[in-house]
């Protein structure tokens, strides 16, 4: 099957860093990712659309200047948090719908664990 | 834009029941239901699906029933075993051409009584 990978699993950082978080598509080609945000107990909340060789598509209320994308090539999506402070610490998972298969199904990848102390 | 409800946020069954969750949606467009189910830390799994052109789905002790006209579906877990303790999430998506976002309920823990 499909399989998303993210990097890194987790990863600690004081505030006012900047954290890049990886989201590879491994065994197919996704032209378009979603991130989402979970914070504990509660649902996934959609960030933004990720579209490979253009702008990405941010939800209302996201900041894009806060949460920069970028889908460099068909199989990689990079979400960097910059300034990241302790409000800003959840669990942020990506997705990818199968580009010329069933595009309505999407791959979850594992997910990153950021802390901002 | 699409608002999805779940219910309820916790449900408590004993082993061999069955347990239903349903969800509804706001935007009579969309046209793509998944549920999903998460375990503590870990990603959401796909574990059933259903598109606006069918009423119900059926997969061994999972289902999920689908009502446009009302625009709610419903998931239906039999027999239930322990492992099926998890949180359930239901979402809508509004797919056309290559992708739709798939907007999420605000889950279901649901828990097992061996």
């Amino acid at each position: 099957g499909a399989v998303v990978s993210q990097h890194p699993s987790w990863v600690i950082c004081k505030s006012g860093t900047s954290v890049k978080i990886e989201c590879r598509s491994l065994d197919f080609q996704a032209t378009t990712m979603f991130w989402y945000r979970q914070f504990p107990k509660q649902s996934l909340m959609l960030m933004a659309t990720s579209n490979e060789g253009s702008k990405a598509t941010y939800e209302q209320g996201v900041e894009k200047d806060k949460f920069l994308i970028n889908h460099a090539s068909l199989t990689l999506s990079t979400l960097t948090v910059t300034s990241a402070h302790p409000e800003d610490s959840s669990f942020y998972i990506c997705s990818a719908p199968l580009a010329g298969g069933r595009t309505d199904t999407q791959y979850f990848g594992p997910g990153t664990r950021l802390t901002v102390l | 834009g699409e608002n999805v409800e779940q219910h309820p946020s916790t449900l408590s069954v004993q082993e061999g029941d069955s347990a239903v969750i349903k969800c509804t949606y706001s935007d009579s467009a969309s046209n793509y239901f998944p549920w999903y189910k998460q375990e503590l830390g870990k990603r959401p799994q796909l574990i059933i699906d259903i598109r606006s052109n069918v009423g119900e789905k059926k997969d061994q002790r999972i289902a999920v029933t689908l009502n446009k006209t009302a625009k709610h579906f419903s998931l239906h877990i039999t027999e239930t075993q322990p492992e099926d303790s998890a949180v359930y999430f239901c979402a809508a998506s509004i797919h056309t051409g290559n992708t739709g976002k798939l907007i999420f309920g605000q889950g279901t823990t649901l828990q097992v009584k061996p």
